[in-house]
């Protein structure tokens, strides 16, 4: 069973252009969350996803993010007009139905430059 | 606002000593917490959780004790070995919302 697989897993973009990370759960896992980690920093939460539903976007920011997993494919975080303060390790994890605090399982993450 | 807060940057313990990794939270809500293990360009990997009905959790060499009135959980590794070495992160989470409130890491070093 493999584990939550994200992509690409380095991504260098340079300030204004368009950053795409991708996100596939574990198998028949229905609920993806995605954290940022800034440098020198832990995890923070932003987004909490089901299949075709945003559950929990309180941790995105307001402008330039959003998120998507959709019914079939990959979760996306969109990150449009890339600044510096963008660079950081993005990670998803996956979870299964049911108490989703207690069973997310984490990527191996994308970490993005802005140059 | 940081809710979950890990004091200690960071830890230096000697093989086949005892870890103890400190977590205080400032949330009365939280009833779920949890350890996780990260070594550099992964993912982090979960060790050990605990609910907020009990003192104690206990796997193998790890075991998590809880201590509501202080808002403190702590993490024991016992005994440490060198490939514990790596970034310990305590989080929490407050109902079913999934949401996780991570704090910022203390970074374990156990020397041969």
């Amino acid at each position: 069973n493999a584990g939550v697989m994200q992509n690409p897993r380095h991504l260098v973009r340079r300030r204004g252009q368009e950053a795409r990370l991708r996100c596939s759960p574990m198998k028949g896992h229905s609920h993806v969350y995605w954290y940022r980690q800034l440098p020198e920093e832990g995890l923070k939460f932003m987004v909490y996803l089901q299949k075709e539903n945003i559950i929990d976007e309180s941790g995105m920011p307001k402008e330039r993010f959003s998120a998507e997993f959709p019914k079939e494919g990959p979760s996306i975080l969109r990150i449009q007009q890339v600044v510096r303060g963008d660079s950081a390790a993005y990670f998803c994890a996956s979870s299964p139905p049911g108490r989703p605090q207690e069973t997310q399982y984490f990527g191996p993450g994308t970490r993005l430059l802005v140059l | 606002d940081q809710q979950v807060k890990q004091n200690s940057p960071s830890l230096s313990v000697q093989e086949g000593r005892i870890s103890i990794l400190n977590c205080d939270y400032t949330n009365s809500m939280f009833d779920y917490f949890l350890w996780y293990k990260k070594y550099p360009a992964e993912g982090p990997t979960f060790l050990i959780s605990i609910s907020s009905i009990k003192d104690k959790n206990e796997d193998g060499r790890f075991t998590v004790f809880l201590n509501k009135s202080a808002k403190h959980l702590s993490l024991h590794i016992v005994p440490s070995q060198p490939g514990d070495s790596a970034v310990y992160f305590c989080a929490a989470s407050a109902g079913n919302t999934g949401k996780l409130i991570f704090g910022q890491g203390t970074t374990l070093q156990v020397k041969p």
